[in-house]
Order: structure tokens, then sequence, then C-alpha cells
């Protein structure tokens, strides 16, 4: 266990519906990120939070959007989803003075239909 | 943006054997490079990282070099064990500013072999 939490660890959802990733942290980090991991494809960036504030996009579509209320807590809403939208959705967060380590959460497995 | 190239994308080596895995990066800006081990169902762990003012780093069993001038960094895991058996992920950044996302490689499939 890192520290992370993420909710839910599985989702399946139809291209309609409406949901929120969450991701938790109780470590005290102000840095916290959204990744995707397809099969076959790397790891991929989709955004970035440092105390609240969005400081990366990375070309995200705005059928994923982020929120973070707070530096603990980071979601992503989800709304008319694609079947390639089908991924792995990984939150890490860093903590600050200097180090870069990220950690991760389990993440969450999400199944578009 | 970054780019990060991985090779190969699987190694198969005898236990107690030498691993080696290589990665390059396109941006001469990254000065943070981590290597994540993750095992089947679960979540990527950091194994070492090497900082750009850092030539090589070595942590037991676990080493990894830098060459900024070629721009590329590799893993070397020494007298490998069953448990070595995972996916790599090596990753480049620009660490100390606000967007400090990490771009990964493709990942390598490592199998040990007994």
């Amino acid at each position: 266990e890192t520290g992370v939490t993420q909710t839910p660890r599985h989702l399946v959802m139809g291209m309609t519906n409406k949901k929120s990733l969450k991701c938790e942290q109780h470590l005290g980090h102000n840095a916290m990120y959204w990744y995707k991991q397809s099969a076959k494809k790397p790891l991929e960036l989709m955004f970035v939070y440092n105390f609240k504030e969005q400081t990366e996009n990375n070309s995200v579509p705005s059928r994923f959007s982020p929120e973070c209320p707070n530096s603990s807590h980071l979601f992503l809403h989800l709304h008319t989803l694609q079947p390639e939208d089908s991924a792995l959705y990984l939150c890490a967060s860093r903590p600050e003075g200097g180090r870069n380590e990220q950690f991760f959460g389990p993440g969450t497995r999400l199944t578009v239909l | 943006g970054e780019n990060v190239e991985q090779h190969p994308s699987t190694l198969s080596v005898q236990e107690g054997d030498s691993a080696v895995i290589k990665c390059t990066y396109s941006d001469s800006a990254s000065n943070y490079f981590p290597w994540y081990k993750q095992e089947l169902g679960k979540r990527p762990q950091l194994i070492i990282d090497i900082r750009s003012n850092v030539g090589e780093k070595k942590d037991q069993r676990i080493a990894v070099t830098l060459n900024k001038t070629a721009k590329h960094f590799s893993l070397h895991i020494t007298e490998t064990q069953p448990e070595d058996s995972a996916v790599y992920f090596c990753a480049a950044s620009i660490s100390g500013g606000g967007a400090d996302g990490l771009t990964f490689g493709k990942g390598t499939h490592l199998i040990i072999q007994p």
C-alpha cells in the first residue's frame, strides 16, 4: 500500500452514463495526477494538479473532467465515453520538498460498453 | 513534448543472469528519470530513480545509468530472481515546476526463466 486509494476499483458503464472516479491520499502530498493505462500503450499522463490548481492537461478530450477540491482528493468525472476509453485509470501523488517520486494508487478498471 | 522510447518490449533471461533495459528521451530539459515495476494486477511501484546531475545510481542488485549527451538511460538488474519477473517502465519528466507529469516508455516484460 502506498497510501493512495482509489474508488471504485472496477466500473462498467454505458456510453450515455455519467460516473466519477475518486482518488484520495492522506500523505500530505500537494501534487496529484491522473494517468490512463491501456493495453499495448504506455501509461499516458492526463492531468496534473498542484495545490488544487490544474497545471497540466495533456490534450485530454472534454468528456473527461477532473476536479481537485483539496490537496487530498482528486476526481475524474466521466460522461459520454467511448468504448476505446476502456482502460485502467491510475491516480498518483507526489510529496513536496524536492522529492520527485510519484506514488500510485491501485487504479480503477473502467469498461465502457 | 517529451517522447520516451523503451527497448526491448520483452526480455527473457535465465535466473541468476543480468538484465538490461534501455530508454531514450527526446526533451533535453527532462531532468528526472524514474523506473517503475508493475506486477500483474498491481500498481506501478518505483524501484529506482536518477536525476540529471548524476550519471549512475545503484541500490543492491539494481542500477541505473544516465547519458545526458546521448539522451539515454538504462536499468541494470544483476543476479536476477523469479520475483523480478514483471513489467518495467522507464519515464522522464521535468521536475521543479508545476508541469512535472511523467512521460512513460511502453514497458518491458521481463521474464526470469528458472
